[in-house]
């Protein structure tokens, strides 16, 4: 059971550059949600998902979009990168909106 | 403004004591609440969860107290171990999986 699972581990990038952080669960969970990570803060929510074609922003949205053709796949699209993007970006799912969300091992993004 | 804090950065524990760790919130709306263990390199995995109608909630060595009136919740760890060495994060929520973190703590526990 692969659970969720984020590709690629590392990335970096040049200012302006595009890229998609892709995120699959086998898991069969309806939420999804994408969150990165800076020194000395917690995870903050970029965008979630509740369902299958079903979007939303979270409290830290510019720069990314999401689309949910699938259960299983949630990609995070960064449009035109910048520095302040460097972070570790984690996936997570969860079954219901009230059961806890597995994460993925996540994705180390440096923009230079 | 963090609606989540974990005031203290970090803590060091000796082996077979109890490690407490402790977390703050401001939003009375939060329902639902959980901690979560982070290994380097690693994601945050799921360690326990107490929802806003319990004062307390256990699962093995880990006990979850929550004080609503206080805007309080802790972690209890007991007996700590080597392996309990972390990144501890508190999270919350309103309901839903939109999650709101605190910035943790790191664990130390000496053997």
């Amino acid at each position: 059971n692969a659970g969720v699972t984020q590709t690629p581990k590392f990335q970096v990038l040049k200012t302006g550059q595009s890229m998609t952080l892709q995120c699959a669960q086998d898991m069969n969970h309806e939420y999804m949600s994408w969150y990165r990570q800076d020194p000395g803060m917690g995870l903050r929510l970029i965008h979630y998902s509740v369902g299958a074609g079903i979007t939303d922003q979270g409290e830290v949205p510019n720069g990314y979009n999401v689309s949910r053709s699938t259960t299983e796949d949630f990609p995070l699209r960064l449009l035109s990168a910048a520095p302040s993007q460097t972070s570790v970006y984690f996936c997570a799912s969860s079954f219901t909106e009230s059961t806890e969300a597995f994460f993925g091992q996540g994705t180390r993004l440096t923009v230079v | 403004d963090q609606q989540v804090k974990q005031n203290s950065p970090s803590l060091s524990v000796q082996e077979g004591r109890i490690s407490i760790l402790n977390c703050d919130y401001t939003n009375s709306m939060f329902d639902y609440f959980l901690w979560y263990k982070k290994y380097p390199a690693e994601g945050p995995t799921f360690l326990i969860s107490i929802s806003s109608i319990k004062d307390k909630n256990e699962d093995g060595r880990f006990t979850v107290f929550l004080n609503k009136s206080a805007k309080h919740l802790s972690l209890h760890i007991v007996p700590s171990q080597p392996g309990d060495s972390a990144v501890y994060f508190c999270a919350a929520s309103e309901g839903g999986n939109k999650l709101v973190f605190g910035a943790g703590t790191i664990l130390r526990v000496k053997s």
